[in-house]
């Protein structure tokens, strides 16, 4: 257990449903990710957030995702109108960055799988 | 485009033996190598590599990273059925921690 807690691990639903996927990273961690894993892929980059600010987006998140870390603690990530191909492992990770330090070690939350019938 | 390329993609050896599993990298303002462990859940650190030439180590476990030729090793010795499992090999850029995964090598150690 890495300290990374994600909401639900696994989800079913019906294509064109919203759902909705809640991460609370290591409590003193400022910078939160989100990554999408298919099967036989490594984790592919999503959205990333210093405190409560998104700071960068992947071109993979389409104007169906949308995620927020509102008060710079947990994230939530939404998905609306679910297609198939959004069957996948969200996995969440977090890393605390201090000052100038590089290269922080990012822990991964357990992940939710996400089924779309 | 940035990539990250890991070979083999599957590998299957018998407990006992050393195995090397390798990643080369094309990444613009490159700044680590990563390496992790993946068993069914959420990948787990290994190793984070900056320097060319300096050997990490931990247990039965090494790697090292070649900056000029963008290629990175991890070697398994003596290895165990508890070594079967997924390795990533990850690179981070220099903008924002952003890391960019290889597609992983599926490590089976079978008795």
């Amino acid at each position: 257990d890495t300290g990374v807690s994600q909401d639900p691990r696994h989800k079913i639903t019906k294509r064109g449903q919203n759902v909705t996927f809640r991460c609370d990273p290591i409590s003193e961690h400022n910078r939160l990710y989100w990554y999408r894993q298919t099967l036989g892929q490594g984790p592919e980059f999503l959205t990333y957030f210093q405190n409560e600010a998104q700071l960068e987006k992947s071109r993979l998140l389409s104007d169906r995702f949308s995620a927020e870390r509102p008060k710079g603690s947990f994230s939530t990530l939404e998905i609306q109108r679910t297609e198939q191909g959004d069957s996948a492992m969200y996995l969440c990770a977090s890393s605390l960055a201090k000052g100038l330090a590089r290269n922080n070690e990012q822990f991964f939350g357990p992940g939710t799988r996400l089924t779309v019938l | 485009e940035d990539k990250v390329v890991q070979s083999p993609l599957s590998l299957v050896v018998h407990e006992g033996d050393t195995v090397t599993l390798n990643c080369s990298y094309e990444v613009t303002n490159f700044r680590s190598l990563l390496w992790y462990k993946q068993e069914k859940k959420a990948p787990t650190f290994l190793f984070m590599l900056t320097s060319s030439g300096i050997e990490k180590k931990s247990g039965r476990l090494s790697s090292i990273l070649d900056k000029k030729e963008l290629f990175s090793i991890l070697n398994i010795t003596a290895t165990q059925t508890g070594d079967s499992a997924v390795y990533l090999c990850a690179a981070t850029k220099t903008s924002y921690d952003k890391v960019i995964f290889g597609p992983g090598t599926s490590l089976s150690v079978i008795p």
